[in-house]
């Protein structure tokens, strides 16, 4: 099953509106989680990294205010974006790694995605 | 800053015959990361190449990371139709599990039944 899920899957919002999207790491405590956002046929760009209990490491370029983040708890990450416009349409994808010490590879697990589309 | 570049882009192949995506970074990297991602899904953990000229199997699925840990390549041999999807490297600077992954651009695959 999901390791890591994603809510909503898709939103379609009118522009000048928020959008919260939510992921949970469903089977383990996630200190850190990523925010990426993916346009059509192309790879993966890293937002920001979510830090539990503190604020949010924003990549060059990724602004802020437009794009809030809220790692409340060691299993929710949230991102809001703030004011959307059409430019804003894409689709964001969350992941989340098992904490250090544990048998893992580093791998991330990511969310399901949510498909963002502002009128 | 640190890149990380994957070709091809695209490939079109006939059911049956081989595959090969390559990922070059500009920097020496800690340990390279493969990821598979289906047609409307998320991408998919497929595996972690950590040491100098590893070679890594998965049934069909070649996995090398280059002795100077700067290049890798995944290649599929005798593709299905269920190989389809976008291939992604992702590239890790720094030590350990600890620094930032660092996608590439992926590769397409289609497979032609």
């Amino acid at each position: 099953g999901a390791v890591v899920s994603q809510h909503p899957s898709r939103v379609i919002c009118k522009s000048g509106t928020s959008v919260k999207i939510e992921c949970r790491s469903l089977d383990f405590q996630a200190t850190t989680m990523f925010w990426y956002r993916q346009f059509p046929k192309q790879s993966l760009m890293l937002m920001a990294t979510s830090n539990e209990g503190s604020k949010a490491t924003y990549e060059q370029g990724v602004e802020k205010d437009k794009f809030l983040i809220n790692h409340a708890s060691l299993t929710l990450s949230t991102l809001t974006v703030t004011s959307a416009h059409p430019e804003d349409s894409s689709f964001y994808i969350c992941s989340a790694r098992r904490p250090a010490g544990d048998l893992n590879t580093g791998e991330l697990f990511f969310g399901e995605g949510s498909r963002l589309t502002v009128l | 800053g640190q890149q990380v570049m994957q070709i091809p882009q695209y490939q079109h192949v006939q059911e049956g015959e081989d595959f090969t995506t390559y990922c070059n970074s500009s920097t020496t990297l800690s340990n390279i990361q493969w990821y598979k991602q289906r047609p409307g899904g998320h991408p998919v953990f497929l595996i972690q190449l950590v040491k100098s000229g590893e070679v890594k199997k998965q049934k069909r699925l070649t996995f090398q990371f280059g002795e100077a840990k700067k290049n890798s390549s995944l290649h599929i041999t005798a593709t299905q139709t269920t190989d389809v999807g976008t291939y992604f490297c992702a590239g890790r600077a720094g030590s350990g599990n600890t620094g930032k992954l660092i996608f590439g651009q992926g590769t397409t695959l289609q497979v032609k039944p």
